[in-house]
C-alpha cells in the first residue's frame, strides 16, 4: 500500500521556467512534508519542508504548497535550472512533526534542458 | 554536504551471509534512522535509534537489526542475506525527541548510501 505516491515518473521543463512536481499521500496521520533531492551515487538532499498547520512554505525558488484536504502537495521550482536536473522525492511523517520515520514517494526525474 | 558518513559505499555478499554497516551522525543529533532504497523505489523506514533505543520499526523481518552507541553511531545488522537484500542503505540522522514549532525547520540529513549487492 504506497502511503505516499508520485504519479509523474518524470518531468522535462526548459532552463527558466517553472517546474512543478506533485506528491499525494493517503495517510491523515502524516503532519509533516519534506521534499528531497537525489543525485545518482549520493544520499538524498533535504530542499524544503512543510507542517501541517501551513499551507505554504517558500524558500529562495523553491515553495512548498500543501492542500490537506485533498491530501496533495507540490513543490514549485522557480526558475529551473540545469543543476536541479535530478530525482525529486516527497517524503511524509507522521512523528509529531519530526522528519523521522520518513514515508517516501517513488520520486520523480526532473530534466532541465537548455 | 552533511556531516553523516557511511561505511562501507560498496559490498559484495553470498546469499546466506550476514552484514554490518556502519553510520556516524551529524553533530548535535541523537537520532539515527536507516532506510533501504530498491532499484527505482523510494527509500523504505528499516527502523529507527533514539539514544540508543530502537525506536519505531518499519515492515522488515528480525534478520534486520540494529544498534546506536553512546555518541549516537549506528549498525546496521542484515543476517541471513537474501538476493533481495541488494539495494542502497541509507542512514539519516536527526534531532529526536523535539516536537517543531511552528517556526522552525527540521531536516533529516542522509549519509551517501552503503551499495550492497547479494549474489
Amino acid at each position: 500500500d504506497q502511503q505516499v505516491k508520485q504519479n509523474s515518473p518524470s518531468l522535462s521543463v526548459q532552463e527558466g521556467r517553472i517546474s512543478i512536481l506533485n506528491c499525494d499521500y493517503t495517510n491523515s496521520m502524516f503532519d509533516y512534508f519534506l521534499w528531497y533531492k537525489k543525485y545518482p551515487a549520493e544520499g538524498p538532499t533535504f530542499l524544503i519542508s512543510i507542517s501541517s498547520i501551513k499551507d505554504k512554505n517558500e524558500d529562495g525558488r523553491f515553495t512548498v504548497f500543501l492542500n490537506k484536504s485533498a491530501k496533495h502537495l507540490s513543490l514549485h521550482i522557480v526558475p529551473s535550472q540545469p543543476g536541479d536536473s535530478a530525482v525529486y522525492f516527497c517524503a511524509a511523517s507522521a512523528d509529531t512533526g519530526t522528519a523521522s520515520k520518513l514515508t517516501f514517494g517513488t520520486g520523480t526525474r526532473l530534466q532541465v534542458t537548455l | 554536504e552533511t556531516g553523516v558518513t557511511q561505511s562501507p559505499t560498496h559490498l559484495i555478499k553470498t546469499r546466506g551471509q550476514q552484514v554490518t554497516l556502519r553510520c556516524s551522525s551529524q553533530s548535535g543529533h541523537n537520532t539515527v534512522s536507516w532506510y533501504q532504497q530498491a532499484l527505482g523505489q523510494g527509500p523504505q523506514f528499516i527502523f529507527q535509534y533514539y539514544r540508543e533505543e530502537e525506536n519505531g520499526r518499519g515492515n522488515f523481518p528480525p534478520r534486520f537489526s540494529g544498534l546506536q552507541f553512546p555518541n549516537y553511531s549506528s549498525e546496521l545488522n542484515v543476517n541471513a542475506l537474501e538476493l533481495d537484500d541488494s539495494a542502497l542503505y541509507l542512514c539519516a540522522s536527526s534531532r529526536g525527541g523535539l516536537v517543531v514549532s511552528d517556526d522552525q525547520n527540521t531536516e533529516a540529513f542522509f549519509g551517501q548510501g552503503t551499495r550492497l549487492t547479494v549474489v
